[in-house]
């Protein structure tokens, strides 16, 4: 099946920790990107990444940090210096063009 | 900077009325709209696309949308609304200026009533 796969679903972290969520895709698209959503706020980009070993922050990259070493995968690190970081996270890939995205099932992050 | 809105929260319909969830834009040049629809804890599935050509754009699951070049929207609509359409619908542009991406409306949430 092809598709964007987001791992953890659900991913609890103490204050003070670092968590990295994982994204892969096998579409064979050029870019990627991470949102998050938070209820009423819509989307908001935090991070994007058009080829590989490159990437540029979004409206929101503060206290987070991203990796492109391949293609098929965009990890995002939700650092300790992420103010509020309980929210969904959502991934999206994107051939080169006017074309649609297509996005992951999303990682709820909750901090304890 | 290219934008967009979705004016209402919330659109209740019975089941089987038409529905509509309004959009409209901004942006500087050809505009490149989407609409996606998100279940509970769910990402976003893609609906329909507006790139060029017929103002009237099919989707999936019997959704269409119109566009309007004149009034700046890009309005979802539906002949007959079931309950199963009840989720949170968006409406996207996409910024070829910014590798892409895609600036998204507040979401308006769809409630089709039995």
């Amino acid at each position: 099946d092809g598709g964007i796969t987001q791992s953890p679903k659900y991913l609890f972290r103490k204050e003070g920790q670092n968590v990295t969520l994982s994204c892969e895709q096998n579409l064979n698209h050029d870019a990627m990107y991470w949102y998050r959503q938070d209820p009423g706020q819509g989307l908001r980009l935090i991070y994007y990444s058009q080829i590989v070993n490159d990437f540029q922050k979004g409206d929101i990259a503060e206290g987070y940090s991203v990796s492109r070493e391949k293609k098929e995968s965009f990890p995002l690190t939700v650092t300790s210096a992420q103010k509020n970081p309980t929210a969904f996270y959502l991934c999206a890939s994107s051939a080169t063009g006017r074309t649609e995205a297509f996005f992951g099932q999303g990682t709820r992050l909750t901090v304890v | 900077a290219q934008s967009v809105a979705q004016p209402e929260d919330q659109v209740n319909v019975a089941e089987g009325n038409p529905l509509t969830v309004k959009c409209t834009y901004s942006v500087s040049g050809n505009p490149y709209l989407f609409w996606y629809v998100q279940y509970p804890n769910r990402g976003l599935q893609f609906l329909l696309k507006y790139i060029t050509g017929d103002n009237l754009v099919k989707g999936s699951y019997g959704f269409e949308a119109e566009f309007n070049k004149s009034q700046t929207s890009f309005h979802l609509k539906k002949p007959s609304a079931l309950v199963s359409d009840s989720a949170l619908y968006f409406c996207a542009v996409r910024d070829d200026g910014q590798g892409g991406k895609l600036i998204f409306g507040q979401g308006t949430e769809l409630s089709v009533k039995p």
